[in-house]
């Protein structure tokens, strides 16, 4: 079944290493995005993508960067972790050809900074 | 900017009885309110959405009302079962149709005991 992944299904890092978060779809979807969630926050949106050429800043991306490698992958990267991003994080497509309305979430990547 | 707030945080019900959470949401061009449910260590999936131009939708014991005037939908669950519970997330679009993103509430944790 087509699907979304993600890597590293958890990930424990030390305060200021740089932590790479990836994602993969299956769908065919184009458009792509990363939220964090946190307890009592709900889902809050990092970045997204309506395309390869196309990236957008979210509510949350400071201390946070992306890259969309293809249509089918799109990365978070950390480049240098601290304690309060310690949380859950979702990757999730669309599919602009079916309204790019529903969002399709991944399985979620736990990272815990120390 | 824009926001979703979301009510109850936490919801207790006996299994048969009704669960009604609600949203309110700030942007007066939102046109797409979407439910997700998020069951323990899953990962959030679509249950039913609502569109603007329609006051209520319904699927089986869940429905979705939405009032465009008060700026606020709800999610009604009827006839509760153990499976219903998990944590359920209300989100409301922004953006121009085609490049629409979403807006998350801070979500309720539904607990349906038998």
């Amino acid at each position: 079944d087509a699907d979304v992944t993600q890597t590293p299904r958890n990930r424990i890092t030390k305060t200021g290493k740089r932590i790479m978060l990836e994602c993969s779809q299956t769908k065919g979807h184009d458009r792509m995005y990363w939220y964090r969630q946190d307890p009592g926050l709900g889902l809050r949106l990092i970045y997204y993508s309506f395309d390869v050429k196309d990236i957008n800043k979210g509510e949350i991306s400071d201390g946070y960067s992306v890259s969309r490698q293809a249509q089918a992958k799109f990365s978070l990267s950390l480049e240098s972790a601290i304690p309060n991003q310690t949380a859950l994080y979702f990757c999730a497509t669309s599919d602009l050809r079916a309204g790019g309305r529903e969002q399709f979430f991944g399985p979620g990547t736990r990272l815990t900074v120390l | 900017g824009e926001n979703v707030e979301q009510h109850p945080s936490t919801l207790s019900v006996q299994e048969g009885d009704s669960a009604v959470i609600k949203c309110t949401y700030s942007d007066s061009a939102s046109n797409y309110f979407p439910w997700y449910k998020q069951e323990l260590g899953k990962r959030p999936q679509l249950i039913i959405d609502i569109r603007s131009n329609v006051g209520e939708k319904k699927d089986q014991r869940i429905a979705v009302t939405l009032n465009k005037t008060a700026k606020h939908f709800s999610l009604h669950i009827t006839e509760t079962q153990p499976e219903d519970s998990a944590v359920y997330f209300c989100a409301a679009s922004i953006g121009n149709t085609g490049f629409q993103k979403l807006v998350f509430g801070t979500g309720t944790r539904l607990l349906v005991s038998p």
